[in-house]
């Protein structure tokens, strides 16, 4: 069965700084799809970026970009310039490929907060 | 299109009590899922729906779990002889299937609490 791993409970940055949220995953599939899933204090999960296993390519959207490592099965997170908004738990998540195994198994989540 | 939304957003009953919870979702999604999530911890899933199909069924849906999606468009999940470890945040999401990394759609989800 596939795991995912977040092994900080909680983080602190300062506004406009960088942070990076760890994750590893576990599994033996070789396709499957990857996710970071932001949950503010209204606790309305939000999708914030996914990744394909069988994409090299780092996935970006704005100031929140990945390093996809599939080898040693990484998938961080990094926000750049960081803001106020961005406080909020942060969920990593994994999916096997198309037709195979369609829930999405959640992390326990990184706690990030932002000081201003 | 409004999203998804669950109803009621609380629910505090008494140990024995059923319980059911409402989901809505988008109006074209055809997938459907329940989560559970407690205190400090990830969502873990429950089961999931394609149109009026349930696909699959966590182990953790026990006996008193059901969930239905009787038309394909709205679900309903009740648990019937409550218990306190019963008490998380109940999540519904929702999304159109199509190659695997489409994007989930949650709800604010239901919180309940078992006294």
């Amino acid at each position: 069965a596939q795991t995912v791993t977040q092994s900080q409970p909680e983080m602190s940055v300062q506004e406009a700084e960088t942070v990076t949220l760890s994750c590893t995953y576990d599994t033996s599939e070789s396709d499957y799809y990857l996710f970071w899933y932001k949950q503010p204090p209204s606790r309305q999960m939000i999708l914030v970026i996914r990744q394909e296993a069988y994409k090299q390519q780092n996935a970006t959207e704005n100031r929140f970009s990945v390093n996809f490592q599939k080898a040693a099965k990484s998938f961080s997170l990094k926000i750049s310039d960081s803001q106020l908004g961005d406080a909020a738990m942060y969920f990593c998540a994994y999916r096997s490929y198309w037709g195979r195994d369609d829930k999405i198994i959640f992390g326990k989540g990184t706690r990030l907060h932002i000081l201003p | 299109d409004t999203g998804v939304s669950q109803d009621p957003r609380h629910k505090i009953t008494k140990r024995g009590q059923n319980v059911t919870f409402r989901c809505d979702p988008i109006s074209e999604h055809n997938r459907l899922y329940w989560y559970r999530q407690t205190l400090g911890q990830g969502p873990e899933f429950l089961t999931y729906f394609q149109n009026e199909a349930q696909l699959e069924k966590s182990r953790l849906l026990s006996d008193r779990f059901s969930a239905e999606r009787p038309k394909g468009s709205f679900s309903t999940l009740e648990i019937q002889r409550t218990e306190q470890g019963d008490s998380a945040m109940y999540l519904c999401a929702s999304s159109l299937a199509s190659q695997g990394n489409e994007k989930l759609f949650f709800g604010s989800g239901t919180q309940l609490s078992v006294l």
